[in-house]
């Protein structure tokens, strides 16, 4: 069965380390979309991408970075982790901008 | 700013009631209205959509729209306590690819 998947689901880092977190598709969506979720605040969205080499900024995208180099895989690098960007983060993928979005599993990451 | 609104909660209902869970959102030009469930501790998942205004029933869920009041409602029949989580309110606005999310109502059904 077509999925979306996350990796790795809880992670601990430092603060100042970089950090990737995977997204990987199976059902050739082109769209795929990043959020993380934080109490008080609901699902925000970081960046998004329309296919194979686009990228978007969304609404809280300072600190985060993406690329898309083929459509099944969305990782979301934090350059330089930061102890407000402990959240829990959640990628989601569309068929088009108009259908609905199906989301990933999530990873919960903690940065000390 | 494109604003959506929920009442945060928690909403308790008893078993077998209709629970109803309310959105409003800001951009008059608004298109296309989703509503997930998130468990705790899970990602959301998709109840439904819809698009235009009146009612769409799905089994025990039907979503209403009235896009002149601005608001979207999803009502729950015969609610059964594996129907307690967050409800979220999504919505796509004029002119944008992308959604934006309320922050969720709990509910709770009680047995």
């Amino acid at each position: 069965d077509a999925e979306i998947t996350q990796s790795p689901r809880h992670k601990i880092t430092e603060t100042g380390r970089q950090v990737t977190l995977a997204c990987h598709q199976t059902w050739n969506h082109n769209n795929m979309f990043w959020y993380r979720q934080d109490l008080g605040h609901g699902l925000r969205l970081i960046h998004y991408s329309y296919g194979v080499q686009d990228t978007n900024k969304g609404e809280v995208s300072d600190g985060y970075s993406v690329s898309r180099s083929n459509t099944e895989d969305l990782p979301l690098t934090l350059e330089s982790a930061a102890s407000s960007q402990t959240s829990v983060y959640f990628c989601a993928s569309s068929v088009s901008s108009y259908n609905e979005q199906f989301f990933g599993p999530g990873t919960r990451l903690t940065v000390l | 700013q494109k604003e959506v609104e929920q009442n945060s909660g928690p909403l308790s209902v008893p078993e077998g009631a209709i629970a109803s869970l309310n959105c409003t959102y800001s951009d008059r030009g608004s298109q296309s209205f989703f509503w997930y469930r998130q468990y705790s501790g899970k990602s959301p998942e998709l109840i439904m959509f819809i698009y235009s205004n009146g009612d769409k029933e799905d089994g025990r869920f039907t979503a209403q729209l009235n896009k002149a009041s601005q608001y979207v409602s999803l009502l729950i029949r015969d609610s059964q306590p594996s129907d307690s989580a967050t409800y979220l309110c999504a919505v796509r606005g004029s002119g944008y690819s992308t959604l934006t999310f309320g922050k969720g109502t709990m509910l709770l059904v009680s047995p």
